[in-house]
């Protein structure tokens, strides 16, 4: 089975663009988390679906940030408009219904905000 | 106050011997579940291994195990028999709840150089 995808998997941008991260979770996972890695902050969760649904998008920094899951198999993470500060790896993860299984992760997007 | 502390920021070992790797958890859940994850220099985020707060047992993967200390509330990560290809930065994590639909909590990270 195919793990986690991820794309990008690098961007650069410039101050001031709309910037747009793609997910797609293992088929048959029915929770996926957009997790954000700072040097600074380290691995922090962003929001994360189940079943297509926003939970909890309380770790979101501001509204600049928004993330959609369209349907079981893909979810976008927008940033609009960027800021050097959102510079970043985002990392999205899924994971089944069930309390013993991990969160698999994908490759992450290195992003870059000049 | 942090919920997962890794206070080795480095850790150096040679080839072929064992390593902890230390983590401390806090909780007032009963019920929580505590990971571990590599991440090599090509950045990715590999699963290690898996103990949940019930399990009797210390959970074994190949040449990981976790030494789950629960009165003390440590899950330490011992590999034993090192190999160049262990050099890379070990993340201890925790989701409270243990249920599927909780973020995992993540500590700072120790970076492991294995030497020949």
């Amino acid at each position: 089975d195919a793990g986690v995808i991820q794309s990008p998997r690098h961007e650069v941008t410039e101050m001031g663009q709309e910037v747009t991260l793609r997910c797609k979770p293992i088929s048959g996972h029915d929770y996926l988390f957009w997790y954000r890695q700072t040097m600074m902050r380290g691995l922090e969760l962003l929001i994360y679906f189940n079943n297509n649904v926003p939970i909890d998008d309380s770790g979101m920094p501001e509204d600049r940030f928004s993330a959609k899951m369209p349907n079981a198999s893909f979810s976008t993470l927008k940033i609009q408009p960027s800021e050097p500060r959102d510079s970043a790896v985002y990392f999205c993860a899924s994971t089944r219904s069930t309390s013993t299984d991990t969160q698999y992760f994908g490759p992450g997007t290195r992003l870059t905000v000049l | 106050a942090q919920k997962i502390t890794q206070t080795q920021p480095g850790m150096f070992v040679q080839e072929k011997e064992a390593v902890t790797l230390d983590c401390t958890y806090d909780t007032s859940d009963p019920s929580y579940g505590l990971f571990w994850y590599k991440q090599p220099s090509s950045g990715e985020m590999i699963f290690l291994i898996y103990q949940g707060s019930y399990d009797q047992q210390n959970a074994t993967e190949g040449r990981y195990s976790l030494n789950f200390q629960k009165a003390r509330k440590s899950a330490n990560l011992v590999i034993s028999a090192s190999q160049l290809g262990d050099s890379a930065m070990y993340f201890c994590a925790m989701r409270e709840a243990n249920q599927a639909g909780t973020a995992l909590i993540f500590g700072k990270g120790t970076t492991l150089s294995v030497s020949s």
